[in-house]
């Protein structure tokens, strides 16, 4: 099926810890973007790409890691978690970023992370 | 920055009602998204609207350039309409184009 892939659902971590959240798409779309929501505060941007080989911070950048060696792919790496870092993350991308064109958004199920 | 505002925050209707969420923000904006959050956590594209009105089934969406402000109407609600509804809006001008979201509108559809 066609869309947007995270992995995992759901994860537990020890503060201090690392780990990569996963998020893949198979429609060949340019930009892809992670965002984490937190109770009040709406979605927030954390880093973005609008193509392989192009990264750039979001809203909230700090303690996270991205890269985007193909298309398809975007992890998201937690570098030392921090309770502060507890949270839903969100996948999405979109296709024809760069021409201005306005499509939708396809956003993936959400990472539930727990930091302890 | 733009700043996005959403009303109501909460919402609580008896099936069959007519709902309104509104969505008002500051600046400029080159696309205005509704978003649906389903119980389960997932994220649904409802609408892009630029300009005007667009309608898919219950739901209607309409944007007001001008005034800044978008309307997400839902006629005949439904139980299965319950969820949180995201506003987002593309500004016009930076060069990261990125989205800015509303806090969202919790609706609840009683049977």
């Amino acid at each position: 099926n066609a869309g947007v892939t995270q992995t995992p659902k759901f994860q537990v971590l020890k503060t201090g810890q690392s780990m990569t959240l996963q998020c893949a798409q198979d429609m060949n779309h340019e930009y892809m973007s992670w965002y984490r929501q937190d109770p009040g505060m709406g979605l927030r941007l954390i880093h973005y790409s609008v193509g392989a080989g192009i990264t750039d911070q979001g809203e909230v950048p700090n303690g996270y890691n991205v890269s985007r060696s193909t298309t398809e792919d975007f992890p998201l790496r937690l570098l030392s978690a921090a309770p502060s870092q507890t949270s839903v993350y969100f996948c999405a991308s979109s296709y024809s970023f760069s021409t201005g064109v306005n499509y939708g958004y396809t956003f993936g199920s959400g990472t539930r992370l727990t930091v302890v | 920055k733009n700043e996005v505002e959403q009303s109501p925050q909460n919402l609580t209707a008896q099936e069959g009602e007519f709902i309104t969420i509104n969505c008002s923000y500051s600046v400029g904006i080159s696309a205005l998204h509704w978003l649906q959050q389903h119980p389960g956590g997932g994220i649904v594209s409802l609408f892009m609207l630029s300009s005007g009105k667009k309608k898919h089934g219950r739901l209607i969406a309409t944007i007001n350039i001008q005034e800044k402000h978008s309307s997400l109407h839902i006629t005949a609600s439904h139980p299965r309409d319950s969820a949180v509804y995201i506003c987002a809006v593309r500004e016009v001008a930076g060069s990261a184009r990125q989205l800015t979201f509303g806090s969202g509108t919790q609706l609840t559809v009683l049977p």
